[in-house]
């Protein structure tokens, strides 16, 4: 079975800097993963699919990249309504395999 | 503008069935297009894929409840369900509903999520 691992479990960070979140699969994984904000009390919302590509309506200060095992989830310019968990996803057509998440909040 | 929006009890007693349902506005189940998903995520915990239905009536879900899993869909209530027995405390958790894309397949509309709390 695929396993997803995140680092790191959580940062803080100030206003304005460059977050950078990192998600690791067991095995290639091709480009079949996906990014989510989890807010308290709000939908959750899909980031980023498939690696790289923005979902319509989220600011371009997000960004994905990677393949195969390695992928990265990138806020460039931290904002204060950022303050989340994130979660990574591998997806295929008949499951889908969460990672363990990644709690953000401001210093 | 599409909406999904979970609704059941909050508290079911162990040993018995939790029942969920999950309305969506703005579209139709009905398309072949999409899956209907449900996932939880316990307090504490990340997120945990449950299974989801396709209009075809086609489930695929998750190995580690399967036993214990049924989602149906009523496409006259615009509506899919979620069944799960046998609970236990393990199962206390806040449970979403999502709509799944297909290829590349992601999930694009969630609800709001409704927690459900397993206690006697």
């Amino acid at each position: 079975d695929i396993q997803m691992t995140q680092s790191p479990s959580s940062l803080s960070a100030s206003v304005g800097d460059r977050v950078t979140i990192t998600c690791r699969a067991s095995q290639n994984i091709n480009v079949f993963l996906n990014w989510y904000q989890l807010q308290p009390g709000k939908a959750p919302k899909l980031l980023i699919y498939a690696a790289s590509s923005l979902q319509s309506g989220v600011p371009s200060r997000f960004s994905g990249s990677g393949s195969g095992t390695d992928f990265t989830l990138t806020i460039s310019s931290l904002q204060p309504e950022d303050i989340a968990v994130y979660f990574c996803q591998h997806s295929s057509s008949s499951s889908f395999i969460f990672g363990p998440g990644t709690k953000v909040d401001i210093k | 503008q599409v909406q999904l929006q979970e609704s059941g009890p909050g508290l079911v007693k162990p040993s018995q069935t939790l029942s969920l349902t999950c309305t969506f506005s703005g579209g139709s189940i009905t398309s072949a297009t999409y899956s209907w998903n449900w996932i939880r995520q316990p307090a504490g915990k990340g997120l945990e894929w449950i299974g989801h239905i396709y209009a075809s009536g086609r489930t695929s879900y998750n190995a580690s409840l399967k036993s214990r899993v049924t989602i149906s869909a009523d496409t006259s209530k615009n509506q899919f369900s979620l069944r799960l027995t046998s609970v236990t405390a393990a199962d206390t958790a806040v449970y979403y509903c999502a709509r799944g894309f297909p290829y590349p397949w992601y999930m694009d509309v969630w609800g709001k999520g409704t927690s459900v709390t397993v206690s006697s």
